[in-house]
C-alpha cells in the first residue's frame, strides 16, 4: 500500500520558469490538500479538494494552480516561479475522519 | 482567522525526561486537534482529539484536549533520543476552507 506519493522530491527552478509537482493516493480518498511548510514554520494550506472536479483555496492560493481530474491524482502547478515559492511541499489526503495522511513532500528551491 | 499557538517553540532535555509540549488554539467550529510527530519528512500521525477529558495513550505518549479552555497537551514520558522531532499540533475547524490549521511546532531535542 503506497499511501500518498509525490514526485519529484528535489527541483531546482529558476525564476520565471514553470512546473508542476504530482500526487497520488491509492486509499480512494475524496480530500486532498497541498502544504507549503517553510523553516520553522508550520504547514500552509495553498489549496484543496473535496472530489474529482471540485478544488478551492487555502490560505496561500496566489503564484498556484491545482486541478483534480480522477479521485487519485491531484497536481499542483507552480506559473512563474518566483524566489518567495522556494519552500518544501507536501501533499495529503484523508477519508471522513480529520486524520490527514501525508506524503514524502517536494523541496523546491527558486533561484 | 483560525489560529494555533505551540509552546515552548524548542526544548532540549535529556534522556529519561517527561516532557510536555502545549498547545492553544481559537478556531471557527471546532472539530477535532491533531498531534503530527516531523523528522526530517513528512508529518506522521500521532493523536486525534475530539472530547474533552479522555486521554490518548500510545505507549509513552499520551495527549489530552480541554476544549473549555482551548488547549491541549503532549505528554512524552521516559523521552529517548528517537523522540528528537519537531511535533505538530493542528486543528481541523468547520469553518471556512477545509483543511488543517497548523501551529508552528515544538522542537524537541533528547540528549543522550
Amino acid at each position: 500500500n503506497a499511501g500518498v506519493t509525490q514526485t519529484p522530491k528535489f527541483r531546482i527552478l529558476k525564476i520565471g520558469q514553470s512546473m508542476t509537482l504530482q500526487c497520488t493516493q491509492d486509499m480512494n480518498h475524496n480530500y486532498m490538500y497541498w502544504y507549503r511548510q517553510d523553516p520553522g514554520m508550520g504547514l500552509k494550506l495553498i489549496y484543496y479538494s473535496v472530489g474529482a472536479g471540485i478544488t478551492d483555496k487555502g490560505e496561500v492560493p496566489n503564484g498556484y494552480n491545482v486541478s483534480r481530474s480522477t479521485t487519485e491524482d491531484f497536481p499542483l502547478r507552480l506559473e512563474l516561479a518566483a524566489p518567495s515559492q522556494t519552500s518544501v511541499y507536501f501533499c495529503a489526503s484523508r477519508g471522513t475522519a480529520s486524520e490527514q495522511y501525508f506524503g514524502p513532500g517536494t523541496r523546491l528551491t527558486v533561484t | 482567522e483560525d489560529k494555533v499557538v505551540q509552546s515552548p517553540l524548542s526544548l532540549v532535555v535529556h534522556e529519561g525526561d517527561t516532557v510536555t509540549l502545549n498547545c492553544s488554539y481559537e478556531v471557527t467550529n471546532f472539530r477535532s486537534l491533531l498531534w503530527y510527530k516531523q523528522e526530517k519528512k513528512a508529518p506522521t500521525f500521532l493523536f486525534m482529539l475530539t472530547s474533552s477529558g479522555i486521554e490518548k495513550k500510545s505507549g509513552r505518549l499520551s495527549s489530552i484536549l480541554d476544549k473549555k479552555e482551548l488547549f491541549s497537551i503532549l505528554n512524552i514520558t521516559a523521552t529517548q533520543t528517537g523522540d528528537s522531532a519537531i511535533y505538530l499540533c493542528a486543528v481541523h475547524s468547520g469553518g471556512g476552507a477545509d483543511g488543517l490549521t497548523f501551529g508552528k511546532g515544538t522542537h524537541l531535542i533528547i540528549q543522550p
